[in-house]
């Protein structure tokens, strides 16, 4: 399979504190993109981060990317309750016609 | 960026009945793309709907089960054949947008399907 993996799977922090969620995957990517999505809606793209990228910035986000070890992580700093949500990476993966494989997911729960 | 529209949002099908799901994109895309996600799991890609040609389906799924349709640059079907309750799930539709290497999907609010 070339599904992507998370984790932790669930990860519960107190508001204010910062949250780092890992995303490994297999094979060589063109991009790597991080989405949000709230129990029981639709996903948000919330960063894109290209294979010849090592870090990223967006607000409050802050995702690097380590080719060598096909791996990335999404920091969240001051999270707050409404960061409360499942975070998925997915990769954009060479040669397969720009399809995305989604990764396993982190449940991320916020505590007020 | 693209804003996506899903019909139904929602449906109740009684098994061995087949349910039609259309997704609109407001504007034209290279790439449309139909997902299922299990509740509480991860999104598992179905097929790329080609504009104008069979659509590409990923190990495990196949057109007769999955009939997908993409007329134009906008609009893709795709349609749920034959149910049966393993086939409740999140139906979601992607389209891809922005310049190579930095390709972006927006999704869909998706279908809620539940086989009964």
């Amino acid at each position: 399979s070339q599904q992507g993996e998370e984790d932790p799977q669930a990860l519960s922090i107190q508001e204010g504190e910062n949250a780092t969620m890992n995303c490994s995957y297999k094979t060589s990517i063109n991009n790597l993109q991080w989405y949000r999505q709230n129990s029981g809606r639709g996903l948000v793209h919330l960063i894109l981060i290209r294979s010849n990228e090592r870090e990223k910035h967006s607000g409050r986000l802050r995702v690097t990317l380590d080719t060598s070890k096909k791996s990335s992580s999404l920091l969240i700093t001051a999270s707050r309750a409404a960061d409360t949500a499942s975070y998925f990476c997915a990769t954009g993966v060479k040669n397969t016609g720009n399809q995305f494989y989604f990764g396993t997911g982190t449940s991320l729960t916020v505590i007020p | 960026s693209a804003v996506i529209s899903q019909k139904p949002s929602r449906d109740i099908c009684q098994r061995g009945t087949s349910l039609t799901i259309q997704c609109q994109v407001d504007s034209q895309v290279t790439m449309m793309f139909w997902y299922r996600q299990q509740p509480g799991q991860s999104l598992t890609l179905i097929a790329t709907a080609n504009q104008g040609s069979e659509a590409t389906y990923e190990s495990g799924f196949v057109i007769d089960k999955f009939p997908i349709s993409r007329p134009n640059l906008t609009f893709s079907t795709l349609t749920v054949s034959n149910m049966s309750p393993e086939d409740s799930s999140i139906y979601l539709c992607s389209a891809l947008t922005g310049t190579v290497y930095q390709e972006t999907q927006y999704f869909g609010p998706g279908t809620r399907l539940l086989v009964l």
